[in-house]
């Protein structure tokens, strides 16, 4: 099955700065990868997402990459801002699996003012 | 955009009861709804997808007879935690693709629900 390994675990960036989550996938086959924003308590709320056939996708101070042949793809988060804090979870999704979505580990942001 | 409910948001139960949590598309039909467990400061497991009008099918490790899943309509699916323990306590979560489950659409959570057993 899927395997979706996630990176780094924490993660403590200043305000302003730029963050960074990078997920590895094992399932070539994949074709969907959503990233999801989960504040303590609450249930994830997706702020981003990528299908196979694109590389690259943004959204304002959001963007996503994805490396088909390397099997990872990548959030990265600009001008980040103290409400950006929270935990961050990658996933993707095995059509042939019944469209199950595999999360990874999950990364704590923490945006210092 | 789409709406996926759930009820209750928290319970408190003694243990060896069970408990029932209700997971509701609100705004769409779901042929097919996710269960996930979260304990804290961990990430999402997924413990069973639910099939309308089907068993559902459950991921390894994961005990059928304890998590009785039923999804009686298409905008409904219910999670029994049987004769629950204290380790079965954990932040229960559904989901639902919108169009119930077509390729490129957006997976949905409900608000979770916070099981305490005592």
């Amino acid at each position: 099955g899927e395997n979706v390994e996630q990176h780094p675990s924490t993660l403590s960036v200043q305000e302003g700065d730029s963050a960074v989550i990078k997920c590895t996938y094992s399932d070539s086959a994949s074709n969907y990868f959503p990233w999801y924003k989960q504040e303590l308590g609450k249930r994830p709320q997706l702020i981003i997402d990528i299908r196979s056939n694109v590389g690259e996708k943004k959204d304002q101070r959001i963007a996503v990459t994805l490396n088909k042949t390397a099997k990872h793809f990548s959030l990265h988060i600009t001008e980040t801002q103290p409400e950006d804090s929270a935990v961050y979870f990658c996933a993707a999704k095995y059509k042939a699996a019944g469209n199950k979505l595999t999360f990874g580990g999950g990364t704590r942001v923490l945006v210092k003012p | 955009g789409a709406v996926v409910s759930q009820h209750p948001s928290w319970v408190i139960c003694k243990s060896g009861t069970s408990v029932k949590i209700e997971c509701r598309s609100l705004d769409f039909q779901a042929t097919t709804m996710f269960w996930y467990r979260q304990f804290p400061k961990q990430s999402l497991m997924l413990m069973a997808t639910s099939n309308e009008g089907s068993k559902a099918t459950y991921e390894q490790g994961v005990e059928k007879d304890k998590f009785l899943i039923n999804h009686a309509s298409l905008t409904l699916s219910t999670l029994t935690v049987t004769s629950a323990h204290p380790e079965d306590s954990s932040f229960y979560i559904c989901s639902a693709w919108t169009s119930g489950g077509a390729a490129y659409n957006e997976q949905f959570f409900g608000p979770g629900t916070r099981l305490t057993v005592l």
